[in-house]
C-alpha cells in the first residue's frame, strides 16, 4: 500500500499570498496518476487535480499541480478568500487507492 | 449534470451489517464508468472502500475485503454497500462517488454524493 504524506499540516497564509501544498508517496506513483481535492467544512471533496498537473473542468487557473515519482505539489499562485480550505491527495497509480491526511489551509 | 445522494440508517449497532444505497441521476449506471464509495471517519481523512463496474467487477481494499459488498441494481439506477461486523471503528461519513475517466476501477473521483453519516453504537 502507498502511504501518503502531506505537509505540512496546517497552513497559514493571507489572501493573496502563495500556497504550496506538498504530498510525499512512500513508492512511487504510476503513470502520475496523483489526484488533488478541496474540502470545505460539510461538504464532500471536490476534484481539483488529476494525473498530477491536469486542473479539473471549471478550476481557475491559479491552481495548479506539479510533480513525479514520490514528490507531488499543489501550488495556489494567489489565495482568494474561498481557496481556505482542508486539501488531500490521492494516488490511484496501484491498489489500494490511498489519500493524504490532509493539509488544513487557514487565513492567518 | 450526474448527481448522487446516499441514503441508510444513521445508526448500527455493533456487530451488525451497515447497508446503504447511492442514487444516480443525470446518467445511467448500466452506461459505463467504475463507481465507488470512500468513508471518512469525524474528524479524520480519507480511506476507500471499494470501486464497481455494472457487468460485476468489483475491487475492494484489502483491509477492508473480508467484510465489504457492494452490489448494483441498474433498474433502480442504485448501487449498495454493505459492511458486515460493524464496530465503533467504522463510524463515519460514507460518500458514494464516480470516478473520472471510468475505463479501469483505479481512477481519481470527479462527482461525489453529499455523504451520509453512520454511527455504530449500542
Amino acid at each position: 500500500e502507498i502511504v501518503l504524506t502531506q505537509s505540512p499540516g496546517t497552513l497559514s497564509l493571507s489572501p493573496g499570498e502563495r500556497a504550496t501544498l506538498s504530498c510525499r508517496a512512500s513508492q512511487s506513483v504510476s503513470n502520475i496518476y496523483l489526484a488533488w481535492y478541496q474540502q470545505k467544512p460539510g461538504q464532500a471533496p471536490r476534484l481539483l487535480i488529476y494525473g498530477a498537473s491536469s486542473r479539473a473542468t471549471g478550476l481557475p487557473d491559479r491552481f495548479s499541480g506539479s510533480g513525479s515519482g514520490t514528490d507531488f505539489t499543489l501550488t495556489i499562485s494567489r489565495l482568494e478568500p474561498e481557496d481556505f480550505a482542508v486539501y488531500y491527495c490521492q494516488q490511484y497509480g496501484s491498489s489500494p487507492i490511498t489519500f493524504g491526511q490532509g493539509t488544513r489551509l487557514e487565513i492567518k | 449534470q450526474v448527481q448522487l445522494q446516499e441514503s441508510g440508517p444513521g445508526l448500527v449497532m455493533p456487530s451488525e451489517t451497515l447497508s446503504l444505497t447511492c442514487t444516480v441521476a443525470g446518467y445511467s449506471i448500466s452506461s459505463g464508468y467504475f463507481w465507488g464509495w470512500i468513508r471518512q471517519p469525524p474528524g479524520r481523512g480519507l480511506e476507500w472502500i471499494g470501486n464497481f463496474y455494472h457487468s460485476g467487477s468489483n475491487y475492494y481494499n484489502p483491509s477492508l475485503k473480508s467484510r465489504v459488498t457492494i452490489s448494483v441494481d441498474t433498474s433502480k439506477n442504485q448501487f449498495s454497500l454493505n459492511l458486515s461486523s460493524v464496530t465503533a471503528a467504522d463510524t463515519a461519513l460514507y460518500y458514494c462517488a464516480k470516478v473520472l475517466d471510468g475505463s479501469y476501477y483505479l481512477d481519481a473521483f470527479d462527482i461525489w454524493g453529499q455523504g451520509t453519516m453512520v454511527t455504530v453504537s449500542s
